[in-house]
C-alpha cells in the first residue's frame, strides 16, 4: 500500500512561477526522498532528507520537512517547461524497513 | 557504466504466455529492486535484492512472479501464465546500502502489455 500522498494530485502553472507540492506519510522516517519521472520513462532521483534536517536546497529545488505533522513539501522555483513532469516523494521507514515507499505522485504542468 | 539498463523497453504478449525481463544496475550498487507502476499510481514495492540474496517479497508478488540475481549483478523478473492484469510498467532501480539511505537509480522500464 502507498504509504505516501502528494497534494495536489495535478498542478497547471505558467513559466516563471513558482510549484509547490506536498507530501504526507503516516510512519516515521529514516529518510523522504523526492523523485522525477517524465512521461513514459524511469523516476529520477532529486533530493533527499533526512529525519533530523527540516530543509535542504539544491539549485532551484527546496524542500522541507516536519516530522511533527509527518508532512514534505517540495518548492521548484521559476518553473521551467521541462520541469513538467510527475513528482513524487517516498519515504524509507524509520523500522528498519529496507525498501522505499512512493506516494501517488502530484503531475506538474509547466505552460509556456 | 552509467546508469541502469532494462530489456526490453517494450513487450506485449497474449494472455497465458510467460515473460522475462532483465535489469543491469550500475556495477558498484550491491542492491537492487523492483518495482511495478501502473497508469496515474507511483511505483509498487515487489522484491529486492542485497547481492545474490533476495531479501524481501511484497504480497503482491504472487507464485506466478519469481525474481533471481545470480552472482549479485544482473537480475530477472519472470511473469508465468501473464494476465491481463499484470499489464503496467516494470521498473528497476539500484542503491548502495547504507544504514542513512540512499538514492535509487531507477532503469526506463519495461512496459508490459498482455492482450
Amino acid at each position: 500500500s502507498q504509504q505516501g500522498e502528494e497534494d495536489p494530485q495535478a498542478l497547471s502553472i505558467q513559466e516563471g512561477e513558482n510549484a509547490t507540492m506536498n507530501c504526507s506519510y503516516k510512519t516515521s522516517i529514516n529518510n523522504l526522498q523526492w523523485y522525477r519521472q517524465n512521461s513514459g520513462r524511469g523516476l529520477v532521483h532529486l533530493i533527499l532528507i533526512r529525519s533530523n534536517e527540516r530543509e535542504k536546497h539544491s539549485g532551484r529545488l527546496r524542500v522541507t520537512l516536519d516530522t511533527s505533522k509527518k508532512s514534505s513539501s517540495l518548492l521548484i522555483t521559476a518553473s521551467r517547461a521541462a520541469d513538467t513532469a510527475s513528482y513524487f516523494c517516498a519515504i524509507l521507514r524509520g523500522d528498519g524497513a529496507q525498501k522505499l515507499v512512493f506516494g501517488q505522485g502530484t503531475r506538474l504542468t509547466i505552460n509556456p | 557504466d552509467t546508469g541502469v539498463s532494462q530489456d526490453p523497453r517494450h513487450k506485449i504478449t497474449k494472455r497465458g504466455q510467460n515473460v522475462t525481463f532483465r535489469c543491469d544496475p550500475i556495477s558498484e550498487h550491491n542492491r537492487l529492486y523492483w518495482y511495478r507502476q501502473t497508469l496515474g499510481q507511483g511505483p509498487e514495492f515487489l522484491t529486492y535484492f542485497q547481492n545474490e540474496a533476495q531479501l524481501e517479497k511484497s504480497r503482491l508478488l504472487s507464485d506466478r512472479f519469481s525474481a533471481e540475481r545470480p552472482k549479485g549483478s544482473f537480475s530477472t523478473l519472470e511473469i508465468q501464465r501473464t494476465e491481463q492484469g499484470d499489464s503496467a510498467m516494470y521498473l528497476c532501480a539500484s542503491s548502495l546500502e547504507g544504514g542513512g539511505g540512499y538514492g535509487y537509480t531507477f532503469g526506463s522500464g519495461t512496459r508490459l502489455t498482455v492482450v
